[in-house]
Protein backbone atom coordinates (compact mmCIF):
# COMPACT_ATOMS: atom_id res chain seq x y z
CA UNK A 1 0.00 0.00 0.00
CA UNK A 2 1.31 3.51 -0.69
CA UNK A 3 1.87 5.55 1.89
CA UNK A 4 1.47 9.72 2.16
CA UNK A 5 2.82 11.13 -1.32
CA UNK A 6 3.60 14.76 -1.47
CA UNK A 7 4.47 16.90 -4.52
CA UNK A 8 6.72 18.89 -5.38
CA UNK A 9 9.86 16.98 -3.69
CA UNK A 10 11.74 20.55 -3.82
CA UNK A 11 10.76 24.23 -4.98
CA UNK A 12 12.40 27.46 -5.30
CA UNK A 13 10.28 30.51 -5.34
CA UNK A 14 11.02 34.54 -5.20
CA UNK A 15 9.61 36.61 -2.35
CA UNK A 16 6.43 37.70 -2.83
CA UNK A 17 5.55 35.00 -4.77
CA UNK A 18 2.74 32.19 -3.96
CA UNK A 19 3.19 28.16 -3.89
CA UNK A 20 0.86 25.28 -3.42
CA UNK A 21 2.02 22.33 -2.23
CA UNK A 22 0.06 19.00 -2.91
CA UNK A 23 -0.56 15.67 -0.47
CA UNK A 24 -2.69 12.57 -1.16
CA UNK A 25 -3.07 10.29 2.15
CA UNK A 26 -3.09 6.78 2.81
CA UNK A 27 -6.36 5.01 1.17
CA UNK A 28 -9.02 4.51 3.07
CA UNK A 29 -8.02 7.80 5.71
CA UNK A 30 -10.01 10.88 5.46
CA UNK A 31 -7.98 13.65 7.84
CA UNK A 32 -4.72 15.57 6.20
CA UNK A 33 -2.82 17.59 8.36
CA UNK A 34 0.13 19.98 6.98
CA UNK A 35 3.39 20.72 9.37
CA UNK A 36 5.98 23.45 9.09
CA UNK A 37 9.49 21.90 9.89
CA UNK A 38 12.15 24.57 10.22
CA UNK A 39 15.99 23.66 10.11
CA UNK A 40 16.38 22.26 13.57
CA UNK A 41 13.42 22.05 14.95
CA UNK A 42 10.65 19.93 15.49
CA UNK A 43 7.96 20.12 12.85
CA UNK A 44 4.69 23.25 13.41
CA UNK A 45 1.34 22.29 13.25
CA UNK A 46 -0.68 24.53 10.56
CA UNK A 47 -3.92 23.08 9.53
CA UNK A 48 -5.93 19.72 10.10
CA UNK A 49 -8.81 18.86 7.27
CA UNK A 50 -11.21 15.78 8.11
CA UNK A 51 -13.80 15.10 5.27
CA UNK A 52 -13.21 18.40 3.33
CA UNK A 53 -13.88 20.64 6.35
CA UNK A 54 -10.96 22.58 8.75
CA UNK A 55 -11.14 20.89 11.76
CA UNK A 56 -8.02 22.88 13.62
CA UNK A 57 -5.76 25.73 12.51
CA UNK A 58 -2.58 26.44 14.73
CA UNK A 59 -0.69 30.23 14.86
CA UNK A 60 0.25 30.81 11.61
CA UNK A 61 -0.82 34.40 9.39
CA UNK A 62 -3.68 34.36 6.51
CA UNK A 63 -1.07 34.46 3.83
CA UNK A 64 -1.26 30.17 4.79
CA UNK A 65 -4.82 28.36 3.93
CA UNK A 66 -5.66 24.79 2.42
CA UNK A 67 -8.32 22.78 1.47
CA UNK A 68 -8.98 19.20 0.72
CA UNK A 69 -10.93 17.81 -2.11
CA UNK A 70 -13.49 14.81 -2.53
CA UNK A 71 -10.55 12.66 -3.25
CA UNK A 72 -9.22 13.31 0.27
CA UNK A 73 -6.38 15.00 -1.17
CA UNK A 74 -5.35 18.30 0.04
CA UNK A 75 -3.52 21.35 -1.05
CA UNK A 76 -1.68 23.83 0.73
CA UNK A 77 -1.05 27.50 -0.32
CA UNK A 78 1.13 30.32 1.05
CA UNK A 79 0.80 33.66 -0.62
CA UNK A 80 3.52 36.56 -0.33
CA UNK A 81 6.23 34.66 0.13
CA UNK A 82 8.85 35.53 2.71
CA UNK A 83 12.05 34.11 3.55
CA UNK A 84 11.33 32.65 7.09
CA UNK A 85 8.68 30.99 5.07
CA UNK A 86 11.57 28.67 3.76
CA UNK A 87 10.74 25.31 5.58
CA UNK A 88 10.04 21.29 4.73
CA UNK A 89 6.32 21.07 4.48
CA UNK A 90 4.98 17.66 5.66
CA UNK A 91 1.73 16.30 5.20
CA UNK A 92 -0.12 13.90 7.63
CA UNK A 93 -2.08 11.09 7.10
CA UNK A 94 -4.87 9.66 9.74
CA UNK A 95 -7.75 7.84 9.91
CA UNK A 96 -11.06 9.77 11.58
CA UNK A 97 -9.16 9.43 15.22
CA UNK A 98 -6.74 12.00 14.13
CA UNK A 99 -3.84 11.60 16.59
CA UNK A 100 -2.09 8.62 14.94
CA UNK A 101 -0.59 10.79 12.24
CA UNK A 102 1.51 9.40 9.57
CA UNK A 103 3.83 11.50 7.50
CA UNK A 104 4.80 12.29 4.02
CA UNK A 105 8.65 12.72 2.82
CA UNK A 106 7.25 16.44 2.69
CA UNK A 107 8.36 19.14 0.40
CA UNK A 108 10.97 21.70 0.75
CA UNK A 109 10.68 25.12 0.27
CA UNK A 110 13.50 27.92 -0.55
CA UNK A 111 12.70 31.19 -0.19
CA UNK A 112 14.91 33.52 -2.06
CA UNK B 1 8.05 27.92 28.75
CA UNK B 2 7.53 25.22 25.34
CA UNK B 3 4.79 22.83 26.07
CA UNK B 4 6.80 20.03 24.88
CA UNK B 5 10.96 20.10 25.85
CA UNK B 6 13.09 17.62 24.33
CA UNK B 7 17.39 17.72 24.78
CA UNK B 8 18.42 18.43 21.34
CA UNK B 9 21.76 16.28 22.62
CA UNK B 10 23.63 15.29 20.39
CA UNK B 11 23.73 11.47 21.28
CA UNK B 12 26.21 9.18 20.47
CA UNK B 13 26.73 5.45 21.54
CA UNK B 14 28.52 2.56 20.33
CA UNK B 15 26.54 -0.30 18.68
CA UNK B 16 24.49 -2.94 20.54
CA UNK B 17 23.75 -0.08 23.66
CA UNK B 18 20.80 1.19 24.73
CA UNK B 19 19.46 4.54 23.63
CA UNK B 20 17.50 6.46 25.98
CA UNK B 21 15.38 9.52 25.19
CA UNK B 22 13.15 11.24 26.74
CA UNK B 23 10.83 14.00 26.78
CA UNK B 24 8.66 16.19 30.01
CA UNK B 25 5.70 18.40 28.67
CA UNK B 26 3.57 21.13 30.53
CA UNK B 27 -0.20 20.79 29.47
CA UNK B 28 -2.04 18.33 31.09
CA UNK B 29 -4.36 18.18 28.75
CA UNK B 30 -1.63 15.68 26.37
CA UNK B 31 -3.65 12.13 26.18
CA UNK B 32 -1.72 10.56 23.20
CA UNK B 33 1.72 10.14 22.90
CA UNK B 34 4.13 9.09 20.23
CA UNK B 35 7.70 8.88 19.04
CA UNK B 36 8.84 9.58 15.45
CA UNK B 37 12.24 8.81 13.94
CA UNK B 38 13.14 11.11 11.30
CA UNK B 39 16.31 10.26 8.70
CA UNK B 40 18.31 13.39 7.31
CA UNK B 41 16.08 15.44 4.77
CA UNK B 42 12.63 12.98 5.01
CA UNK B 43 9.93 13.07 6.71
CA UNK B 44 9.25 11.36 10.53
CA UNK B 45 8.16 8.23 10.41
CA UNK B 46 5.66 6.98 13.39
CA UNK B 47 7.59 4.34 15.97
CA UNK B 48 5.44 4.27 18.61
CA UNK B 49 2.07 5.48 20.08
CA UNK B 50 0.33 5.22 23.29
CA UNK B 51 -2.05 6.48 25.14
CA UNK B 52 -1.66 5.46 28.98
CA UNK B 53 0.40 5.76 31.68
CA UNK B 54 2.97 2.47 31.54
CA UNK B 55 4.53 0.91 29.22
CA UNK B 56 4.50 -0.14 26.09
CA UNK B 57 6.75 -2.70 24.32
CA UNK B 58 7.57 -3.33 20.29
CA UNK B 59 10.40 -4.91 19.40
CA UNK B 60 13.95 -3.53 20.09
CA UNK B 61 11.92 -0.40 21.29
CA UNK B 62 10.08 0.82 24.42
CA UNK B 63 8.01 3.58 25.19
CA UNK B 64 7.17 4.77 28.43
CA UNK B 65 4.79 7.31 30.00
CA UNK B 66 4.51 8.75 33.04
CA UNK B 67 1.29 11.20 33.36
CA UNK B 68 1.76 12.39 37.11
CA UNK B 69 5.18 13.57 36.26
CA UNK B 70 4.87 14.48 32.56
CA UNK B 71 7.30 12.66 31.38
CA UNK B 72 8.19 10.29 28.22
CA UNK B 73 10.69 8.29 27.12
CA UNK B 74 12.21 5.81 24.43
CA UNK B 75 14.78 3.19 24.81
CA UNK B 76 15.94 1.54 22.06
CA UNK B 77 17.66 -1.83 23.18
CA UNK B 78 20.81 -3.38 21.34
CA UNK B 79 21.06 -0.22 18.80
CA UNK B 80 22.49 -0.40 15.35
CA UNK B 81 23.97 2.21 13.22
CA UNK B 82 20.85 2.11 11.14
CA UNK B 83 19.62 3.45 14.09
CA UNK B 84 21.06 6.76 14.02
CA UNK B 85 18.63 9.64 12.78
CA UNK B 86 16.76 12.60 14.89
CA UNK B 87 13.98 11.26 17.40
CA UNK B 88 10.67 13.37 17.98
CA UNK B 89 8.52 13.29 20.62
CA UNK B 90 5.14 14.41 19.84
CA UNK B 91 1.56 14.59 21.80
CA UNK B 92 -1.81 15.23 21.72
CA UNK B 93 -4.56 16.54 23.90
CA UNK B 94 -7.73 14.61 21.28
CA UNK B 95 -7.37 17.81 18.89
CA UNK B 96 -6.02 15.98 16.26
CA UNK B 97 -2.90 18.90 16.68
CA UNK B 98 0.70 17.00 17.48
CA UNK B 99 3.23 19.08 20.10
CA UNK B 100 6.42 18.02 18.90
CA UNK B 101 9.89 18.36 20.52
CA UNK B 102 12.71 19.95 19.26
CA UNK B 103 14.11 16.30 18.33
CA UNK B 104 17.32 14.44 19.74
CA UNK B 105 20.29 13.62 17.38
CA UNK B 106 21.36 9.77 17.58
CA UNK B 107 24.09 8.28 16.15
CA UNK B 108 25.30 4.90 17.09
CA UNK B 109 29.01 3.89 16.23
CA UNK B 110 30.13 0.73 14.45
Amino acid sequence: DAGVTQSPTHLIKTRGQQVTLRCSPISGHKSVSWYQQVLGQGPQFIFQYYEKEERGRGNFPDRFSARQFPNYSSELNVNALLLGDSALYLCASSDYKGDEQYFGPGTRLTVT
Amino acid sequence: QKEVEQDPGPLSVPEGAIVSLNCTYSNSAFQYFMWYRQYSRKGPELLMYTYSSGNKEDGRFTAQVDKSSKYISLFIRDSQPSDSATYLCAMSGGDYKLSFGAGTTVTVRA
